[in-house]
């Protein structure tokens, strides 16, 4: 069965300094990984994703994470945190088998970044 | 419209009432998803149409939870006899395509969700 685990439930950092969001995931399957991003009030948007090409994945907003097999991980990184980048964070795995599957997305719980000033 | 819709924004009912909440999704998009998100947690999967029909509605919790989508265009998800624990952000989405054992990397657009409070 497939899962995503999320090391944070909050993250907090300074403007202008590097943000790091941990995600491990299990998967019986070479997965599909995901980051969305959710901004209060607003729909979740996607970040970037992983589906078997160049380990390191880049996305919006200068974000980039790296699939990591032998560490079952892929955590997010930002060079340089802004004050938009403020909001909740989902990793995701999709789930690649038919009728009776648990839909095609599965979510981590989140990881609330907070971006001082 | 330019995204997925979803209404009412915000719902109150009683314990015990039915409601329906709507979602509109992105024009030509064959797949319709459901999820729901309680406090504190990621969503979690609902129900999916892949056109008219349910191709996977193994994430309905209980038979109070019905969803329809008649056209293979709006959505509507009803819950009958609601319960305080039903009070979450129910989420709709959409994607071009779709499809079970299919590209499960195809990009899915959000709605901003619809927030149901049970009293």
């Amino acid at each position: 069965a497939q899962s995503v685990t999320q090391l944070d439930s909050h993250v907090s950092v300074s403007e202008g300094t590097p943000v790091l969001l941990r995600c491990n995931y299990s998967s019986s399957y070479s997965p599909s990984l995901f980051w969305y991003v959710q901004h209060p009030n607003k729909g979740l948007q996607l970040l970037l994703k992983y589906t078997s090409a160049a380990t390191l994945v880049k996305g919006i907003n200068g974000f980039e994470a790296e699939f990591k097999k032998s560490e079952t991980s892929f955590h997010l990184t930002k060079p340089s945190a802004h004050m938009s980048d403020a909001a909740e964070y989902f990793c995701v795995v999709s789930v690649s088998l038919g009728r009776g599957s648990q839909g095609n997305l599965i979510f981590g719980k989140g990881t609330k970044l907070s971006v001082k000033p | 419209g330019a995204g997925v819709s979803q209404t009412p924004s915000n719902k109150v009912t009683e314990k015990g009432k039915y409601v329906e909440l709507r979602c509109d999704p992105i024009s030509g998009h064959t797949a319709l998803y459901w999820y729901r998100q309680s406090l504190g947690q990621g969503p979690e999967f609902l129900i999916y149409f892949q056109g008219t029909g349910a191709a996977d509605d193994s994430g309905l919790p209980n038979d109070r939870f019905f969803a329809v989508r008649p056209e293979g265009s709006v959505s509507t998800l009803k819950i009958q006899r609601t319960e305080r624990g039903d009070s979450a952000v129910y989420l709709c989405a959409s994607s071009l395509r779709g499809g079970q054992g299919f590209a499960t990397n195809e990009k899915l657009f959000f709605g901003s969700g619809t927030q149901l409070s049970v009293l």
